[in-house]
């Protein structure tokens, strides 16, 4: 099993909601990151988990919430959010710790996120 | 600033003709390289990656990419284009010392094939 799965694939909610991304992979990975990207744009870095630990936050406002319950689940939780957050939202993992070397992204298809 | 440069914004090809997408870095020393593909409405997908040994480096898809030091690239190329290579792809760099090892990612080059 070679995948990263990510749910919902396509997310519509109000600026007053709460939701949850979620982020899954059996790959036995230690290091899981979340990106948010803009059409037409590269990824962005917004969080990276090693060993269930969060070790890279990039300035994420705090209405955006990560979570990684175990070592093959990573959630992202969103309150309050702005039409501006709308964006493709993928998660990745990755074989060990990027602390340590240069190791490979495996890539989610991404979760479409509509803020109304 | 260290940085990495995809001069090309869209590229358009007919199908069957030979690609090279550029991909130039400014470190003072050889950074990890990758090039991953992205197609639409899906996630990011390692095409190659070069970190030491010999400068041309094969990929999946038929790609290849050629390391040159001298003039601190990394362009990726297939000798004969397929429709389904119509996708966006981006250059990546990890710089070579220290720290973090999180890619920098290129702006990206959308590839449109003709028929």
């Amino acid at each position: 099993d070679t995948e990263v799965t990510q749910t919902p694939k396509h997310l519509v909610m109000g600026m007053t909601n709460k939701k949850s991304l979620k982020c899954e992979q059996h790959m036995g990975h230690r290091a899981m990151y979340w990106y948010k990207q803009k059409a037409k744009k590269p990824p962005e870095l917004m969080f990276v988990y090693s060993y269930e630990k969060l070790s890279i936050n990039e300035s994420v406002p705090s209405r955006f919430s990560p979570e990684c319950p175990n070592s093959s689940l990573l959630n992202l939780h969103l309150h309050a959010l702005q039409p501006e957050d709308s964006a493709l939202y993928l998660c990745a993992s990755s074989q060990d710790s990027p602390a340590n070397h240069p190791y490979t992204l495996f890539f989610g298809q991404g979760t479409r996120l509509t803020v109304v | 600033a260290q940085s990495v440069t995809q001069p090309d914004i869209h590229i358009t090809v007919s199908e069957g003709a030979s690609l090279e997408l550029r991909c130039n870095y400014s470190y003072g020393a050889t950074p990890y390289l990758f090039w991953y593909v992205q197609s639409p409405g899906q996630g990011l997908q390692l095409l190659l990656k070069y970190f030491s040994g010999d400068t041309l480096v094969q990929g999946i898809k038929g790609f290849e990419a050629e390391f040159k030091r001298s003039q601190s690239s990394f362009n990726l190329r297939k000798p004969s284009v397929h429709w389904s290579d119509a996708a966006e792809y981006f250059c990546a760099v990890v710089p070579p010392a220290g720290g973090s090892y999180i890619p920098t990612f290129g702006r990206g080059t959308s590839l449109i094939v003709h028929p």
